[in-house]
């Protein structure tokens, strides 16, 4: 079974509108945790968000949060008000703590439209 | 703060030969993974190290390797080159490999075998 499921490979937003990209997994081990990146047309690959496995609260930081349902396995990022610079290849991955691995998803590719 | 520093940026190469990559963490961070990212086969682990250890490997040939030095900078090393092999790498480095600790990438090197 895949680690981590990203099942849009894409998708489009009005400017300053919010989108949800998915994001499912599957991990045995109790302590994880959930990471969501940015990846630009240039390439560099820009963290966003995190999540731990035992946080009882919803990451948030600035325009992102996280809407993580631990009993569903799945880890949704939200953007708000989205702006053209939003628009990139995002990534999520999860760390196990008990192999030290990071996974990734195939990606969504976001295109936020004027 | 300097964020992770790969060179080279670019690289051309040609079928046979071999290839060093470098990368230097962020300083504190003893944790340094590579990446392989493709079109087709999206972000692919290679290894990982930590204090000067390979702690865990993907699922690439040998002549993919690479190692780390006392003071956490790492190479990768790639042997015979192979027309396949032509991808960004990225090299990520973090400061423990805890399960809380996000990942923070390099700009890549791109590497092109003719």
């Amino acid at each position: 079974a895949q680690k981590i499921t990203q099942t849009q490979p894409g998708m489009f937003v009005q400017e300053k509108e919010a989108v949800t990209l998915d994001c499912t997994y599957d991990t045995s081990d109790p302590s994880y945790g959930l990471f969501w990146y940015k990846q630009p047309s240039s390439g560099e690959m820009i963290f966003l968000i995190y999540q731990g496995s035992y946080d009882q609260q919803n990451a948030t930081e600035g325009r992102y949060s996280l809407n993580f349902q631990k009993a569903r396995k799945s880890a949704n990022l939200v953007i708000s008000a989205s702006q053209l610079g939003d628009s990139a290849m995002y990534f999520c991955a999860i760390h196990e703590r008990g192999t030290y691995k990071y996974i990734f998803g195939t990606g969504t590719r976001l295109k936020v439209l004027a | 703060k300097a964020g992770v520093t790969q060179t080279p940026r670019y690289l051309i190469k040609t079928r046979g030969q071999q290839v060093t990559l470098s990368c230097s963490p962020i300083s504190g961070h003893r944790s340094v993974s590579w990446y392989q990212q493709t079109p087709g086969q999206g972000l692919q682990f290679l290894f990982e190290y930590f204090s000067e250890t390979q702690r865990n490997k993907g699922n690439f040939p040998g002549r993919f390797s690479g190692r780390q030095f006392s003071n956490s900078r790492s190479e990768m090393n790639v042997s015979t080159l192979e027309l396949g092999d032509s991808a960004l790498y990225l090299c990520a480095s973090s400061l423990e490999a805890g399960a809380n600790q996000p990942q923070h990438f390099g700009d890549g090197t791109r590497l092109s075998i003719l």
